[in-house]
């Protein structure tokens, strides 16, 4: 069956340390993959997309990899801060339809960074 | 704002009543879509629109209609709810392609009551 699972539900980090968050998939073949973040009682935003030919993409303080081999993707937030507290969500597209992206997400992430 | 506006942004109503959730969208997407997010659950996609015309519908019961009259507009017509139906409702847009993702408003929170 097709999963997508992120590899833990919570995670604390020291501030300025990098947070590494995973997401895994099996029995997708996805020509991209994103990341969003969501904060409490709002809808996510999306932050980053990584398409299947590329191995890393960068923005800022934020870094993400993507191993088609391994069905992998992890996200890095490097010099973490308290502000990057929040839930972040690994999604993918496996295919178009008719000219909209289908999105499959998972679980999230809550990220919290301690001062 | 993210572009993308839900309304209300609360709604709390009782199994037999009859609401409608609306999305607006002023992006120039042309697509549009409807998730439900249950605590500890990944977001579930519901219905999707690609130019005003439903592409998909995800086994949803009948008791969630969708309706999108212009690419701006997007409802979701709520009827004799349960309420394990209690859930944070949230609309997305998006173009077809493009390095860019969905832009989400910030959704309903409905409780079934």
């Amino acid at each position: 069956s097709q999963k997508i699972e992120q590899n833990s539900e919570a995670l604390n980090i020291q501030e300025g340390k990098t947070a590494t968050l995973t997401c895994n998939y099996t029995n997708y073949s996805p020509a991209y993959l994103q990341w969003y973040r969501q904060d409490p009682g709002r809808g996510p935003v999306f932050l980053l997309l990584i398409r299947e030919n590329e191995k890393e993409k960068r923005k800022e303080r934020l870094k993400v990899t993507f191993d088609t081999t391994l069905k992998q993707s992890l996200f890095h937030i490097t010099a973490s801060q308290p502000a990057d507290s929040a839930t972040y969500l690994c999604a993918l597209y496996p295919y178009l339809i008719q000219g909209a992206q289908k999105l499959v997400f998972g679980q999230g992430t809550r990220l919290t960074i301690n001062p | 704002e993210t572009g993308v506006t839900q309304t209300p942004r609360h709604l709390v109503m009782g199994m037999t009543n009859k609401k409608s959730l609306k999305c607006e969208q002023h992006l120039g997407h042309n697509a549009m879509y409807w998730y439900k997010q249950s605590a500890k659950k990944p977001l579930e996609l519901m219905f999707v629109y690609s130019l005003e015309e439903r592409v998909e519908n995800n086994s949803v019961p009948s008791r969630f209609s969708p309706e999108c009259p212009n690419s701006s507009h997007l409802f979701l017509h709520l009827h004799t709810l349960q309420p394990e139906d209690s859930a944070l409702y949230l609309c997305a847009s998006s173009q077809a392609m493009g390095n860019y993702g969905y832009t989400f408003g910030s959704g309903t929170r409905l409780t079934v009551v």
